[in-house]
């Protein structure tokens, strides 16, 4: 079975810039969460999506919004891109979330110039 | 919200040797996870423990959840053990995950 898919792997952006980056969870996972990582730290919590609902939200500005669509991908929307955007975003699977194990994908890497 | 410490930040070890990574929390949990992340930044999945002890080939895991703290232990280092481990959790009223700062591992041939 295929694991969690990224699209797209890299992108470079200008500040002011919009970026939409997509997810899709493995088959039969119904939750997507959305993960920023900087460099040097851990993996932090931006959004948890269950059944096309917003089930979480992290402490992130409102520049950064989410969707699920009925066959359970997800896109995560920042709009205004800053310098401090440039991350590791990463998208996690889980049957469905809460306390379910979460598997991740590959990442997209963006990078804001 | 829950607070997670991983210890030690660093580690450097020779091949062969033994290691224990420590993960502490601040609040009871719904899930632990611990990940191995490559040099690709792909967290790959090493145990889904939020209570009780696990073992897979040459890792184990225990999580004492009335203590509020997680152990992964490595036995025979290979240098492709290499890399950051992260523990993960979900607990304090928060539904996604929220990772420690990671212990990052050198395996010296």
């Amino acid at each position: 079975d295929a694991g969690v898919t990224q699209s797209p792997t890299h992108l470079i952006k200008t500040r002011g810039q919009h970026v939409t980056l997509r997810c899709s969870p493995i088959s039969g996972h119904k939750s997507v969460s959305w993960y920023q990582q900087v460099l040097g730290q851990g993996p932090q919590f931006i959004f948890q999506y269950y059944e096309k609902e917003e089930r979480g939200r992290g402490n992130f500005p409102d520049r950064f919004s989410a969707r699920q669509f009925p066959n359970y991908s997800s896109e995560l929307n920042v709009n205004a891109l800053l310098l401090g955007d440039s991350a590791l975003y990463l998208c996690a699977s889980s049957w469905t979330g809460g306390s379910y194990e979460q598997y991740f994908g590959p990442g997209t890497r963006l990078t804001v110039t | 919200g829950i607070q997670v410490e991983q210890s030690p930040p660093d580690l450097i070890l020779q091949e062969g040797a033994n290691s224990t990574l420590r993960c502490n929390f601040s609040d009871s949990v719904n899930n632990l996870q611990w990940f191995h992340q490559n040099p690709w930044g792909q967290l790959i999945n090493l145990f889904y423990i939020p209570s009780g002890t696990k073992q897979n080939g040459r890792l184990s895991a225990t999580t004492v959840a009335t203590e509020r703290y997680s152990l992964l232990y490595i036995s025979s280092s290979q240098t492709t053990d290499s890399g950051v481990y992260f523990c993960a959790v979900v607990g304090g009223g928060a539904d996604g995950l929220t990772f420690g700062k990671g212990t990052h591992l050198i395996i010296q041939p």
